[in-house]
Formats: structure tokens, sequence, C-alpha cells
């Protein structure tokens, strides 16, 4: 079946270092990519997506970048703060005409001052 | 204008027991989807539901679970005869009508402990 992998499962940085978090996904058909930040007991919020006609977007600090080639994409964060610190989740649309998507299983992000 | 608003936030119910989960999409979504979330763990897709149709039950365990949207109300996720492995933080996300690909907008979440 549809499958999403997320690496890494955890990643410690130091306030000021840039963090990349890596997924693949076996959908070639997949044309929808978001990413979603989840705080402690909070719901998911996403934060940017991308799609399948484009390489890349940057918003501020977040940047994306897809390549369907080899059916992976990646989130970069720059300049990171402590309160970036958060799990965040890939996902890969699956499928046509309704939003179903595939969640990788998360990176829990630790930033540290 | 309101966020999905999802009911109860927490639900503690005995196993054996029936729990049923509530959720109200956004103004002018006409889509809802329930993903269900174990600790530790990513969010995995269940059902997806248009008002009084069942579109997609892929991800509903085949006994126990069931879910609706009726005409009138909110969504609800129903699970019966509740075990222990259903304890799980239950979100549902709306989604605007005659959409592809697009943002999800998640409630906060049903959190369901069985003791």
């Amino acid at each position: 079946g549809e499958n999403v992998e997320q690496h890494p499962s955890t990643l410690s940085v130091q306030e000021g270092d840039s963090a990349v978090i890596k997924c693949t996904y076996s959908d070639s058909a997949s044309n929808y990519f978001p990413w979603y930040k989840q705080e402690l007991g909070k719901r998911p919020q996403l934060i940017i997506d991308i799609r399948s006609n484009v390489g890349e977007k940057k918003d501020q600090r977040i940047a994306v970048t897809l390549n369907k080639t080899a059916k992976h994409f990646s989130l970069h964060i720059t300049e990171t703060q402590p309160e970036d610190s958060a799990v965040y989740f890939c996902a890969a649309s699956i499928g046509t005409g309704f939003q179903k998507l595939v969640f990788g299983t998360g990176t829990r992000l630790l930033v540290s001052p | 204008n309101a966020g999905v608003m999802q009911n109860p936030r927490h639900l503690v119910r005995r196993r054996g027991q029936e729990a049923r989960l509530r959720c109200s999409p956004m103004k002018g979504h006409s889509h809802v989807y329930w993903y269900r979330q174990l600790p530790e763990e990513g969010l995995k897709f269940m059902v997806y539901l248009q008002k009084e149709n069942i579109i997609d039950e892929s991800g509903m365990p085949k006994e126990r679970f069931s879910a609706e949207f009726p005409k009138e109300g909110p969504s609800i996720l129903r699970i019966q005869q509740v075990v222990r492995g259903d304890s799980a933080a239950y979100f549902c996300a709306s989604s605007p009508a005659v959409v592809n690909t697009g943002e999800l907008f998640f409630g906060e979440g049903s959190r369901l402990t069985v003791l």
C-alpha cells in the first residue's frame, strides 16, 4: 500500500542551526505534499506545502524541496529557534478526487538555546 | 470563523463501553476526515465523509468502528466495545467542497483513554 517514510525520528540542534527532515513516498500519483507541525497535546498545523508542479517553495525560515523523480521531499528550517521545537510530520496525497493524506511517522525536533 | 470543533477533548471509557466522538467542520466545509494517532506515532487515515455519504472508509477497522456525517449536526465517530488498544488521539479534519489537493484543517483532537 501507500507509504511515506520519514527521517530522522529525532533531531537535536542548537539555536541558530539549520534542521533538515527528509521523506520518501511510494505512490507516483501523489501530487500534494504538506508539512505539519504538532506541539505536545495540540492539533497538527500546516506550516508549508508543495504541489507536484513545483520543485521548491520557501516561506521565511522554512523551505520545502520536492524531487518527483526520486519520490522524495524535504523540509528545511534555517536559523532555528527554541519555539521551533515540536514534532513535524510530512504527508503525501493519495489517489485523486479528495484529500486523503498518508503521514510519515514524525520527527521530534528539539532546539536547544 | 470558528475552526474545526471536536468534543469531547478527553474521554475515559472502561473496556466494553462505547465511545462517541463528535466533529463539527469549519464553516463552509462539507468534507470531513477522521485520523487516529497512537502515542508517539503519526496520523493514520480512517475515513472520509461528505454529508450523508461515506466516501472512503479504507482505514477503518472492520469491526466496532463506524462513522457518520448526517445532513444536520456534527460528524460522529463511534467505537463500540472499546479495548485498551483503542486508546489514542482521534483527530477530525475538514476541507472545502470540490477540492483535489489543499489544506486540511484539523481540530484539537479527542483523546480516548480506555481503562
